[in-house]
């Protein structure tokens, strides 16, 4: 079983659709985690950290679950520049960090 | 972007031979990481580093050895280059604090053929 695991879709949605995507993972020595984001096989970006009360940045939330141990993203009124490949992140208390394989978003007019 | 460099971009190298990429980093990050990354698998970490000497193995690390020497360099060594290490190789960096961000190389796209 994968350290990290996302369904790899893709999910393919209309602009202003809200989409979620999940993530699990299995470590329980996962310390931090992320949401980066990557177009084109270029080099992945951070979206943002996740943080266990939640957090939002604009069209964006994101939220953890220690007790079941997934974390998920959020994304209200897509826009077509938001199609992608979403990476879920997790890092361990050793300081490795673990990729999920990603989920691609298209985003379609 | 902050200061990661890898090289070469692009490499073509026939089955067999000994390959070394490199990561320089200018930031004095404390970790430093090498992913490869593959249709269908998403990003895998190959190996990575703690400090200078101090490295320890990912998921996918049969084949590959690394070594930093200096804080701003990471190597990654393919002993002896085979097809299935054809891939696009990502190097990272971070502070290592727990919610710092990775910072990213540009890639490298390596061909074994």
């Amino acid at each position: 079983r994968k350290e990290v695991e996302q369904d790899p879709g893709p999910f393919n949605v209309p602009e202003g659709a809200t989409v979620a995507f999940n993530c699990t993972y299995s470590n329980s020595a996962s310390q931090s985690f992320f949401w980066y984001r990557q177009d084109c096989r270029k080099e992945p970006k951070l979206l943002m950290s996740v943080y266990s009360s939640g957090n939002e940045d604009g069209r964006f939330t994101a939220q953890l679950n220690r007790a079941s141990q997934y974390i998920s993203l959020l994304i209200r009124d897509s826009k077509l520049s938001d199609s992608a490949t979403y990476l879920c992140v997790v890092r361990l208390d050793t300081g490795k960090l673990i990729f999920g394989q990603g989920t691609t978003l298209q985003v379609k007019p | 972007d902050a200061g990661i460099t890898q090289s070469p971009r692009h490499k073509v190298t026939e089955t067999g031979t000994p390959v070394t990429l490199r990561c320089h980093q200018t930031e004095n990050h404390r970790y430093m990481y090498w992913y490869r990354q593959d249709p269908g698998h998403g990003l895998r970490l190959i190996h990575y580093s703690y400090g200078v000497k101090d490295t320890d193995k990912g998921e996918v690390s049969d084949g590959y050895s690394v070594s930093r020497s200096k804080t701003e360099d990471f190597l990654l060594t393919l002993e002896s280059a085979t097809s299935s290490q054809t891939s696009v190789y990502f190097c990272a960096a971070s502070r290592g604090g727990t919610n710092e961000k990775l910072f990213f190389g540009s890639g490298t796209q390596l061909s074994v053929l």
